[in-house]
């Protein structure tokens, strides 16, 4: 079966400009996670959405926000973007009982 | 600060040579995960571990969780160059169901 597809895998921007990012999970899984990655930081838990709603948040700034749609395909996005924000963004999609998620090979986001 | 906390940071081993990687915390997770990861890609699950005391083989990788539900272990036995990655445990939390949150990983080397 398909795996959890992330688009764009790269992607360059320029500080103050937005950005959107796009994460299909794998059919059937109705939970979908985003995490940040950097060296210094590690994985950072950004949101969780499940049908539709946004069940939890992570410690990031109001410039982060993220949406999920009927088909459970999601979104992030990015406002007013800061060289800070450079990092691999990971998707993951998992079923309800959350034994186990499906990570996508995640978008390269630099910032200049 | 951490929630799980993973020793060592980086591990450098010959071919054939055996090794242990640990996660531990002061919080009781409902289930606990191992994850290795290659450069540029998303990370992929390893195993899943969610009975405190749980051992789960998987080949040559051996896995523990503790009694209390608050650590865990992956021992790799004869590793291999193909070992090489940066593993990760992560856990859910009961107060916290839709988050995982990750170790800040250990990064094993295993030289031919």
């Amino acid at each position: 079966k398909a795996g959890v597809t992330q688009t764009p895998r790269y992607l360059i921007k320029t500080r103050g400009q937005q950005v959107t990012l796009s994460c299909s999970p794998i059919s059937g899984h109705r939970s979908v996670s985003w995490y940040q990655q950097t060296p210094g930081q590690g994985l950072q838990f950004l949101f969780e959405y499940f049908s539709e709603t946004q069940r939890n948040k992570g410690n990031f700034p109001g410039r982060f926000s993220g949406r999920q749609f009927s088909n459970s395909r999601s979104e992030m996005n990015v406002s007013t973007l800061e060289l800070g924000d450079s990092a691999l963004y990971l998707c993951a999609s998992s079923l309800p009982d959350f034994y186990g998620y499906t990570f996508g090979s995640g978008t390269r986001l630099t910032v200049v | 600060t951490q929630l799980l906390e993973q020793s060592p940071q980086f591990l450098s081993i010959q071919e054939g040579e055996n090794l242990t990687v640990y996660c531990n915390s002061s919080s009781v997770f409902s289930s606990l995960q191992w994850y290795r990861q290659e450069p540029g890609e998303g990370p992929v699950l390893l195993v899943t571990v969610v009975t405190g005391g749980e051992v789960k083989k998987l080949k040559r990788l051996t896995f523990q969780f503790g009694d209390a539900r608050k650590d865990s272990s992956l021992h790799i036995t004869a590793a291999q160059p193909g070992d090489t990655g940066l593993y990760l445990c992560a856990g859910v939390t009961r107060s916290n169901d839709y988050k995982l949150s990750f170790g800040a990983g250990t990064t094993v080397t295993v030289r031919a």
